[in-house]
């Protein structure tokens, strides 16, 4: 079992819809990031966040220590939100955990 | 965009030649760490420099090496190259003791025929 599961693997929807993707944990960690992975392979920081709640333009991110799990929502999805979403933990060890990511494609 | 970047952006060696992929960090960072993406796969840990130093290291072989130089800026080596170090090599920057955010580059997709 991976430290770190995301789910589902691969999503699709229309534009306009409400997106969630969700991520568990297994190890104790100090920070957990939510990455966008374009075609081509940059990744881009979209949160880093410990506890609580964190909103940037139609993305939110959410994290619930207790249960080890955090969530990523896009409201009002759109095709360019198409992309490879990734939750990486910071555990104890000063590295990054990724999960294998979400390829999320969004159709007009 | 970031202030990471990495060289070249894709390679491609034949099978026991060596490699050295090159990474820029992020003003302000004194931490680089470097990660190895098989397709389809989330990245894997190999190793992060602090200040020069390896600071902690994955599972992969002694012929995965790398430096980091007073700028902070850091080379990942790869020697005896063999068809499974095909990837995209990811290096991350960050300031490890305010642990904040790590900055991505755009990766090096290195192709081993």
């Amino acid at each position: 079992k991976n430290e770190v599961e995301q789910s589902p693997q691969n999503l699709t929807a229309q534009e306009g819809e409400f997106i969630t993707i969700n991520c568990s944990y297994s190890v104790g960690i100090s920070a957990l990031h939510w990455l966008q992975q374009h075609p081509g392979g940059g990744i881009v920081s979209l949160f880093m966040l410990s506890s609580g709640k964190k909103k940037h333009g139609r993305l939110i991110a959410t994290i619930n220590i207790q249960e080890k799990h955090s969530s990523l929502h896009i409201t009002a999805s759109h095709p360019r939100d198409s992309a490879v979403y990734i939750c990486a933990v910071d555990g104890d060890t000063d590295k990054l955990i990724f999960g294998t990511g979400t390829r999320l494609q969004v159709f007009p | 965009e970031t202030g990471v970047t990495q060289s070249p952006t894709h390679l491609i060696k034949t099978r026991g030649q060596q490699v050295t992929l090159r990474c820029s960090s992020q003003s302000g960072h004194n931490t680089v760490s470097w990660y190895q993406q098989a397709l389809g796969q989330g990245p894997q840990f190999i190793f992060q420099y602090y200040r020069e130093e390896e600071n902690g290291r994955g599972n992969f072989p002694p012929r995965f090496s790398g430096l980091q130089f007073p700028n902070y800026s850091s080379e990942l080596n790869v020697n005896a190259l063999e068809l499974d170090d095909s990837a995209l090599y990811l290096c991350a920057s960050s300031q490890l003791t305010l642990n904040t955010e790590a900055f991505f580059g755009q990766g090096t997709r290195l192709t081993v025929v």
